[in-house]
């Protein structure tokens, strides 16, 4: 079973930042929080990845809360390419094999 | 980033045929690949990973026997579904780790859409 839980839906306005929130309150010392998104029949593509620090690259921005039990994504400029479904996932490296829950679809309305 | 190819992209076969479905690493060797599937508004389910030069190691629930793996090369896992039903179609998907220097990202193929008919 997924070790996260996400909201199954959200909406974000055109522009406006998506902040797409996870619980991952079992997480283990070792295990990283990845994020991945699924555009329609494609498949899925990496986001972020993070420890216990907070990471920005030039997609997105990942917030890990002090005590790891949860963490949020940040899109900070959503555009209608951002409309996906968005999946948080923990494990302890990419060797390790990745368990997809349902994940939240973002819908990016203009 | 490194690329993942899967071929076909998509393919519809007539119920009691086999059908191969090809992953190549296009620019990195993978030691490990992952083999998933997708129903339509479902998300992934892991179904097998492979390794090179060594038997596939399956998840619970999914036949060894009916979904054959095979992972040759550094390069290339091949799946394929063996005396495929309609209740075999699905979105197939692989994804590869890139070995060495751990970079903390999978990388996944396009996919590849089977109908069984």
């Amino acid at each position: 079973d997924a070790k996260t839980t996400q909201p199954t839906s959200m909406d974000c306005a055109e522009g406006r930042a998506a902040n797409l929130p996870c619980n991952h309150s079992t997480i283990s010392g070792n295990e990283y929080v990845y994020w991945y998104r699924q555009i329609h029949s494609q498949g899925p593509q990496y986001i972020i990845h993070g420890l216990k620090n907070n990471e920005t690259n030039e997609m997105a921005s990942l917030i890990i809360t002090e005590d790891r039990k949860s963490s949020t994504l940040i899109l900070p400029h959503a555009t209608l390419r951002d409309t996906a479904v968005y999946y948080c996932i923990v494990a302890k490296t990419s060797y390790d094999k990745v368990i997809f829950g349902p994940g939240t679809s973002l819908s990016v309305i203009p | 980033g490194a690329v993942v190819s899967q071929h076909p992209s998509w393919v519809i076969c007539k119920s009691g045929t086999s059908v191969k479905i090809e992953c190549r690493s296009l620019d990195f060797q993978a030691t490990t690949m992952f083999w998933y599937r997708q129903f339509p508004k479902q998300s992934l389910m892991l179904m097998a990973t492979s390794n090179e030069g060594s038997k596939a190691t399956y998840e619970q629930g999914v036949e060894k026997d009916k979904f054959l793996i095979n992972h040759a090369s550094l390069t290339l896992s091949t799946l394929t579904v063996t005396s495929a039903h309609p209740e075999d179609s699905s979105f197939y998907i692989c994804s590869a780790e890139t070995g060495g220097a751990n970079t903390g990202e999978l990388f996944f193929g396009e996919g590849s859409r089977l109908t069984v008919l």
